[in-house]
């Protein structure tokens, strides 16, 4: 069984604030880190997917990195705004393999 | 350009009835992968289909059985309800060429809730 562990489980922070999670996994047989947005009453967004040792990504306030030799994935959350609370998925896989997702770590952003 | 839909959006069963669940791909796409989402946990795979055929399963009883049709949309069965299978029911569509590709990811419809009574 493919563990994907996300910390912390909650966090809420002030508007303004930045703020990261952590995302851990099984370092061997890596094949594509994912991370997903889910805004209540709406569907799951892909925010970023990294195939790549010390890939970073960057989408306006959000960015990630990506460590696969030791097993995390670090998200950002720049200047946190009361629209950035959702909760935050990560989740391991893709292409023929299964995508498995971790518990999620739920952000709510006090304005 | 259509998203992932999902029906119904909600569903009320009884315990030992069974349920079928649709799912209609993004265009363009040609997998479809199931999740089951419980209070508190995040989504569980259930299987994936691609060129209509079972690719990948979870940790899921055989109870649990789907379909993926020639124009790429897909059904989930699920037979001989249990209470615990009240949940969000996740259908994820994506673009698997035959290069597998890494970097795509899955897109998701808003989900079935399904209420087991």
């Amino acid at each position: 069984i493919l563990n994907v562990e996300q910390s912390p489980q909650s966090l809420h922070v002030q508007e303004g604030d930045s703020t990261n999670f952590t995302c851990s996994f099984p370092s061997s047989n890596f094949y594509a880190l994912h991370w997903y947005r889910w805004e209540t009453a709406k569907s799951p967004e892909a925010l970023f997917v990294m195939t790549l040792n010390g890939d970073e990504k960057k989408k306006g306030r959000i960015s990630a990195t990506l460590n696969t030799k030791e097993g995390y994935s670090y998200l950002y959350i720049k200047g946190s705004q009361p629209e950035d609370s959702a909760t935050y998925l990560c989740a391991l896989g893709g292409g023929y393999q299964k995508v498995t997702f971790g518990t999620g770590t739920k952000l709510q952003v006090i304005p | 350009d259509a998203g992932v839909t999902q029906s119904p959006t909600h569903l009320i069963k009884t315990r030992g009835q069974q349920v079928t669940l649709r799912c209609s791909p993004k265009s363009g796409h040609d997998t479809v992968s199931w999740y089951q989402q419980a209070l508190g946990q995040g989504p569980q795979f259930i299987f994936q289909y691609y060129e209509e055929e079972e690719r990948q399963r979870g940790n899921f009883p055989d109870r649990f059985s789907g379909h993926q049709f020639p124009n790429y949309s897909s059904e989930l069965n699920v037979n001989a309800l249990l209470l615990g299978d009240s949940a969000l029911y996740l259908c994820a569509s994506s673009l698997v060429s035959a290069l597998g590709q890494k970097n795509s990811p899955l897109h998701f419809g808003n989900g079935t809730r399904l209420t087991v009574t």
